[in-house]
């Protein structure tokens, strides 16, 4: 079974600075897509990035990039810039091939210090 | 363009009883995945309705049950309520014959409580 680790339960971050958020699962499929979202105390869930398995080349949307390390199974977040806006609980997750059914980690709460 | 909506926002059940949970996919969305999130903990997967069938399924006992309608909105259905069921529940929808690359919406949850 898929599993997916986020080894940092709490981050915090000043406004302005960079933070870097760690993710590493573990499957045997070839085929995936990993994500990363944003869960803020409204709760709504929202996609901050998404990476295909099968590009090499890191994401980025914005302020915030992933760096992709296929072998070493690691999807980590990078938030550039950081806002007060972007506190919030961030979770990793996968998915195999197009299934659909998204399998996540337990999340990093992040804080912004003004 | 109206999101996922979900009804109710909160819920307080006591144990035993059963209670209904409702999603409304966003527009032009065809499958609904349903996903319980326990306090501190990231979302688990229950189950996944597509063409009003339950296409997949996580581990979660048969007192949880589901429904899709030919409008695409869904509802999950929990019977024999217990204290660990107490969690947020969150809906998500998905184009899947679209082919939309792993994109999914979610909606905003609703918050069961029971007592």
């Amino acid at each position: 079974a898929q599993t997916v680790t986020q080894s940092q339960p709490e981050m915090s971050v000043q406004e302005a600075e960079t933070v870097t958020l760690s993710c590493t699962y573990d499957t045997s499929e070839s085929d995936y897509y990993l994500f990363w979202y944003k869960q803020p105390p409204s709760r709504q869930m929202i996609l901050v990035i998404r990476q295909e398995a099968y590009k090499q080349q890191n994401a980025t949307e914005n302020r915030f990039s992933v760096n992709f390390q296929k072998a070493a199974k690691s999807f980590s977040l990078k938030i550039s810039d950081s806002q007060l806006g972007d506190a919030a609980m961030y979770f990793c997750a996968y998915m195999r091939g197009s299934n659909y059914k998204l399998t996540f980690g337990k999340g990093t709460l992040l804080t912004v210090n003004p | 363009d109206a999101g996922v909506t979900q009804s109710p926002t909160h819920l307080i059940k006591t144990r035993g009883q059963q209670v209904t949970l409702r999603c409304s996919p966003k527009s032009g969305h065809d499958t609904v995945s349903w996903y319980q999130q326990a306090l501190g903990q990231g979302p688990q997967f229950i189950f996944q309705y597509y063409e009003e069938e339950e296409r997949q399924r996580g581990n979660f006992p048969d007192r949880f049950s589901g429904h899709q309608f030919p409008n695409y909105s869904s509802e999950l259905n929990v019977n024999a309520l217990l204290l660990g069921d107490s969690a947020l529940y969150l809906c998500a929808s998905s184009y899947i014959a679209g082919g939309s690359a792993g994109e999914q919406f979610f909606g905003p949850g609703t918050r069961l409580t029971v007592l």
